[in-house]
């Protein structure tokens, strides 16, 4: 069955350094990924999507790379802020006919002061 | 800003009874979501519509759930009867098609506990 996998165990870093997330994927090949942030107790916000053939996406101080060889995402926050400190969700579609996204377990990123 | 509005935000309810959520979403947003996440877990799709029509509800448990969207608008979800592993936030979410390079938008959720 189609599995998506995300570190379930939180990541914390210093102020101005880079975050990396990661997600993982088996069992099918979804040709559009996106990246949600969610805050506590509050829905997910769209951050960026990437489809199969970019490698490599970005938004002001977020990068996203999408190798389908690998089966991977990883998602980068550069010069990561306290404020940056939340659960961060992939979603990937399930190329099947009807569009539906199947979303990841979530990494919840703390940035410390 | 527009938002996808979702009432109410909090529900406490007894085992075996019946509770519905309503959903409101971003004006002109053909397609309309029902997420149910769970604390610690991504949210997992209940239900999606395109317009007024079911378009996916595989993963809606049918016996005690139910969904609708008349006139293609707001939509309600409902529970009857509510069980205690039904506690859960539930998002509703919005897109203005059903195609895979749109966003969806979410509302701020109903968080749900089953007493």
């Amino acid at each position: 069955s189609q599995k998506i996998e995300q570190n379930s165990e939180a990541l914390n870093i210093q102020e101005g350094k880079t975050a990396t997330l990661t997600c993982n994927y088996t069992n099918y090949s979804p040709a559009y990924l996106q990246w949600y942030r969610q805050d506590p107790g509050r829905g997910p916000v769209f951050l960026l999507l990437i489809r199969e053939n970019e490698k490599e996406k970005r938004k002001e101080r977020l990068k996203v790379t999408f190798d389908t060889t690998l089966k991977q995402s990883l998602f980068h926050i550069t010069a990561s802020q306290p404020a940056d400190s939340a659960t961060y969700l992939c979603a990937l579609d399930r190329a099947s006919g009807t569009y539906k996204y199947i979303f990841g377990t979530g990494t919840r990123l703390k940035v410390l002061a | 800003e527009a938002e996808v509005a979702q009432s109410p935000r909090y529900k406490i309810t007894e085992k075996s009874q019946a509770v519905a959520f309503w959903c409101d979403p971003i004006s002109g947003h053909a397609t309309l979501y029902w997420y149910r996440q769970i604390l610690g877990q991504g949210p997992e799709l209940l239900v999606q519509f395109q317009d007024e029509s079911v378009v996916d509800d595989s993963q809606l448990p049918k016996d005690r759930f139910s969904a609708e969207r008349l006139k293609g608008v707001d939509s309600t979800l409902k529970i009857q009867p509510a069980e205690l592993g039904d506690s859960a936030m539930y998002l509703c979410a919005s897109s203005l098609s059903e195609s895979e390079n749109t966003e969806a938008f979410f509302g701020q959720g109903t968080r749900l506990t089953v007493v």
